[in-house]
């Protein structure tokens, strides 16, 4: 049981490069999200899945796209990078919306 | 827009002291969750109050809501050097949880 799992670890991208980072669960979960986490500003919600099949913004969705693939997968996409999403991105989930949710690993992502 | 802020951003203090953390949220959540995150590594759930004046224990933490005055306290008891991490308040307010900007415990020898 692996729990949340998300690749790559580690990205380094230059300006204007796309990229897809991938997060899977294997607990059967229904809602799924993404965060972004910046020094000094907690963790902040880009998008996220209340069950296979929708996705809705967060709290910061510009320059993001989602595709929940199916009840397991939830990808972030990055169309055109930009040195302001240099960040640490976080994959979670729970059972429902506003139950407890299970992290993922990270991906730290650099943008040159 | 939800702000929450929590007190102290930075805390170091000495093994076996105790201490309290302060959440404060501006709007209405009728649940809050504590997670804490170790250096470099993920965030891990420590507990769910789910109503007003709910107090939850585990181990040397205890964690409690006060939902009327939008309030959560996280107390420290005999401070451990294990307990040096991160601690974040996370409201939930319709679909989305807003995270405060953490607090950084460091438990000194």
């Amino acid at each position: 049981n692996a729990g949340v799992t998300q690749t790559p670890k580690f990205q380094v991208l230059k300006t204007g490069q796309s990229m897809t980072l991938q997060c899977a669960q294997d607990m059967n979960h229904n809602s799924m999200y993404w965060y972004r986490q910046d020094p000094g500003m907690g963790l902040r919600l880009i998008y996220y899945s209340a069950s296979e099949g929708t996705t809705d913004k967060g709290e910061v969705p510009n320059g993001y796209n989602v595709s929940r693939l199916n009840k397991r997968e939830f990808s972030l996409r990055l169309e055109s990078a930009a040195p302001s999403q240099t960040s640490v991105y976080f994959c979670a989930s729970s059972n429902q919306l506003g139950d407890t949710q299970y992290f993922g690993p990270g991906t730290r992502l650099t943008v040159l | 827009e939800l702000k929450v802020e929590q007190n102290p951003l930075f805390l170091s203090m000495q093994e076996g002291k105790n201490y309290t953390i302060y959440c404060n949220y501006s709007t209405t959540s009728d649940r809050l969750y504590w997670y804490r995150q170790d250096p470099g590594k993920s965030l891990e759930s420590l507990f769910v109050l789910l109503s007003n004046g709910a107090v939850k224990q585990e181990g040397r933490l205890m964690a409690s809501l006060d939902t009327k005055a939008r309030l959560s306290t996280l107390h420290i008891t005999a401070a451990v050097h294990d307990l040096s991490a991160t601690y974040f308040c996370a409201p939930p307010v319709g679909n989305q949880f807003y995270f405060g900007t953490g607090t950084s415990l460091t438990v000194i020898p």
